[in-house]
């Protein structure tokens, strides 16, 4: 069991927009830590996907987007593409493991 | 740029120690944590614990008492020891640089491009 909670899957159509939540507690969000969401599509390693709760790295499209607000995180991904298809994973800083933690991850289905 | 690559046996016996090997290049192994990331097949990301210069060490409590992580800056590796294994440490194990050289608001990048350990006998 994760200690940050995100749902199994999402789905949506192609040109939509989807979110994804990411569910932590007064020991990482809500302790003001940093969010940070990663894609892994089949069979390769995680990208850095936001950094620093809503900044996107260098090749990233503006299409994604996150937010953050208390103990709550939330990626956002518009105008869904095929190639959007992929596990999604949030990550953060744990007071109590004084480590890091990742969410359950997300398969997104682009229907 | 730093790339990092792991390295070690694709398979352990029930019991045995899992050693593997993540091998920086292009930049500095002295500013920053090296942590070791696994996924079973199917699975979440679980972070194992991250090695600082030589001195640091903090591990996840899930495997605090049978995981060792080592760093040798003169060959720029990081090394990740894991006793005892059971089919449920099967995993791709991936070696990841803190972006930041800190703790608390970092993320992970690069990446290595994993590798797949398989116990069974």
């Amino acid at each position: 069991q994760s200690v940050l909670t995100q749902p199994p899957s999402v789905s949506g159509a192609p040109g939509q927009r989807v979110t994804i939540s990411c569910t932590g507690s007064s020991s990482n969000i809500g302790a003001n830590y940093d969010v940070h969401w990663y894609q892994q599509l089949p069979g390769t390693a995680p990208k850095l996907l936001i950094f620093g709760n809503n900044n996107r790295p260098s090749g990233v499209p503006d299409r994604f987007s996150g937010s953050k607000s208390g103990t709550s995180a939330s990626l956002a991904i518009t105008g869904l593409q095929a190639d959007d298809e992929a596990d999604y994973y949030c990550q953060s800083y744990d007071n109590n493991l004084s480590g890091w933690v990742f969410g359950g991850g997300t398969k997104l289905t682009v229907l | 740029q730093v790339q990092l690559q792991e390295s070690g046996p694709g398979l352990v016996e029930p019991s045995e120690t899992l050693s593997l090997t993540c091998t920086v290049s292009g930049g500095s192994i002295s500013r920053h944590h090296w942590s070791w990331i696994r996924q079973p097949p199917g699975k979440g990301l679980e972070w194992i614990g991250y090695v600082y210069r030589s001195e640091y060490t903090k591990y996840n409590p899930s495997f605090e008492s049978r995981v060792t992580i080592s760093i040798d800056t003169s060959k720029s590796q990081v090394s990740l020891r894991l006793s005892s294994v059971t089919a449920a440490d099967t995993a791709v194990y991936y070696c990841a640089r803190d972006a930041l050289g800190q703790l608390a608001h970092t993320w992970f990048d690069p990446w290595g491009p994993g590798t797949l350990v398989t116990v069974s006998s």
